[in-house]
C-alpha cells in the first residue's frame, strides 16, 4: 500500500545544531507539504512543493529550508535549531488542487 | 487573504448525543474547504472536504458537513457521538490557483460515556 513516512519520530537537538527531518512518499503526488503544529496556532505552513526542482516559502519558512530531489522525499532542513522550533512537524503529499491532503505520523523536534 | 476560524477549543459531548463543530472561513470566491480529525499522537485524517456542487457532504464515519456561502460557514455534524470520537478536528480552506490550505486552530472534543 502507498504511504507517507516520516523519520524520525522524536528528535532532542541542541540549539544551533542543524537538523533534518525526512519525508518520505510512496503516492506518487507532485504536491508535497510541511507544516508545523503548535498549541493555539493550528498548523503553519513552512515549505512546499509542487514537484522535482520546486520549492517554495509558506508563512513561517525562516530558519528551514527544503529541497526536492525526486518525487517521493521533501527533507526539511533546521540551519541553526532554536528552541521557538521545538514543535511537532507534519509532512503531506497531494495529487491536487482541492482533492485533500494524505499526512504523515509526525516528528516531536524537542531544541534544548 | 483566506483564513479559518473555529471558534470552540474544547467541546464536551455525552455518548449518543449529536455533534456540531463550527468553522467559518474568509474568502472572496468560492473556497475549497476540509475537515481533518487527529487522534493523540497521530497524523491528521481527511474526514470530508467540499470542492463544488452539492453543498451537503457526507464524510467517513458518520460525519457531514453544509456549506452556507451566505454565512462563510463549514459546520460538521454527527448525529451521535461514540467514545472513539474523542480527537482533535481541524477545518481547513483552499483556493485560487494553489493548493495551499490554511488550517484552523483545532476544536478539541471530549467524549462522556
Amino acid at each position: 500500500d502507498a504511504e507517507i513516512t516520516q523519520s524520525p519520530r522524536h528528535k532532542i537537538t541542541e540549539t544551533g545544531r542543524q537538523v533534518t527531518l525526512a519525508c518520505h512518499q510512496t503516492w506518487n503526488h507532485n504536491n508535497m507539504f510541511w507544516y508545523r503544529q503548535d498549541l493555539g496556532h493550528g498548523l503553519r505552513l513552512i515549505h512546499y512543493s509542487y514537484g522535482v526542482q520546486d520549492t517554495n516559502k509558506g508563512e513561517v519558512s525562516d530558519g528551514y529550508s527544503v529541497s526536492r530531489s525526486n518525487t517521493e522525499d521533501l527533507p526539511l532542513t533546521l540551519e541553526s535549531a532554536a528552541s521557538s522550533q521545538t514543535s511537532v512537524y507534519f509532512c503531506a503529499s497531494s495529487k491536487g488542487q482541492g482533492l485533500g491532503y494524505t499526512f504523515g505520523s509526525g516528528t516531536r523536534l524537542t531544541v534544548v | 487573504a483566506q483564513s479559518v476560524t473555529q471558534p470552540d477549543i474544547h467541546i464536551t459531548v455525552s455518548e449518543g448525543a449529536s455533534l456540531e463543530l463550527r468553522c467559518n472561513y474568509s474568502y472572496g470566491a468560492t473556497p475549497y474547504l476540509f475537515w481533518y480529525v487527529q487522534s493523540p499522537g497521530q497524523g491528521l485524517q481527511l474526514l470530508l472536504k467540499y470542492f463544488s456542487g452539492d453543498t451537503l457532504v457526507q464524510g467517513i464515519k458518520g460525519f457531514e458537513a453544509e456549506f452556507k456561502r451566505s454565512q462563510s460557514s463549514f459546520n460538521l455534524r454527527k448525529p451521535s457521538v461514540h467514545w472513539s470520537d474523542a480527537a482533535e478536528y481541524f477545518c481547513a480552506v483552499g483556493a485560487g490557483n494553489t493548493d495551499k490550505l490554511i488550517f484552523g486552530t483545532g476544536t478539541r472534543l471530549q467524549v462522556f460515556p
